[in-house]
């Protein structure tokens, strides 16, 4: 089983839809939890830190589940501009591990 | 501006021919990483380093070597690259902190290698 585990999509959502997806870690030692997002072919940034208390940065909400081990990452209102692919990342010491990605595609 | 930069952005080579990809970041970063990313396979890690002299290996670490002389930069040697290298690579960077990292990477903004 991997350490990080997303459901790759692709999520086709309309315009002003709300979506929300998952991601699973199986390490319970793991101590840091980020949502990156990544456009086609570009580097991926760092969309939001994620926490057990929630984080709300306007449209996204990401929240994180220790007892059932998985974050999620809520969009309200979805634009066309939140087309892309989002990576879940966990810390465990020195370890920066990345999940596969789950490709959003909002459709107008 | 804060920024990690890489180089060559995009570039073709033969089997065998050495090359160097340069990364530098001007954030003061005590951690810096090489990734590579392939269709299916997501980010994967190559090597990275916890501060300068300090280098350690990712998943990926065959065919690929790195050295970290000085904060700042962090260049990716092929000694001899091979067709299975052709790859999409960044370079990221972030602060340390005790026992491990912060997680915020900056990246680079990726050098397309074609080995042919």
């Amino acid at each position: 089983r991997k350490e990080v585990e997303q459901d790759p999509g692709p999520f086709n959502v309309p315009e002003g839809a709300t979506v929300a997806f998952n991601c699973t870690y199986s390490n319970s030692a793991s101590q840091s939890f980020f949502w990156y997002r990544q456009d086609c072919r570009k580097e991926p940034k760092l969309l939001m830190s994620v926490y057990s208390s929630g984080n709300e940065d306007g449209r996204f909400t990401a929240q994180l589940n220790r007892a059932s081990q998985y974050i999620s990452l809520l969009i309200r209102d979805s634009k066309l501009s939140d087309s892309a692919t989002y990576l879940c990342v966990v810390i465990r010491d020195d370890k920066i591990i990345f999940g596969k990605g789950t490709r959003l595609h909002i459709l107008p | 501006e804060a920024q990690v930069t890489q180089n060559p952005r995009y570039l073709i080579t033969v089997t065998g021919k050495k090359l160097t990809v340069t990364c530098s970041q001007n954030m003061n970063h005590e951690y810096m990483s090489w990734y590579r990313q392939d269709p299916g396979l997501g980010l994967r890690q190559i090597y990275y380093s916890m501060n300068v002299e300090v280098t350690d290996k990712g998943d990926v670490p065959e065919g690929y070597k790195v050295s970290r002389k000085e904060k700042r930069n962090f260049p990716l040697i092929l000694e001899s690259p091979s067709p299975n290298q052709t790859s999409l690579y960044f370079c990221a960077s972030s602060l340390s902190r005790p026992g491990g990292v912060t997680g915020e990477l900056f990246f680079g903004e990726g050098s397309r290698l074609t080995v042919l």
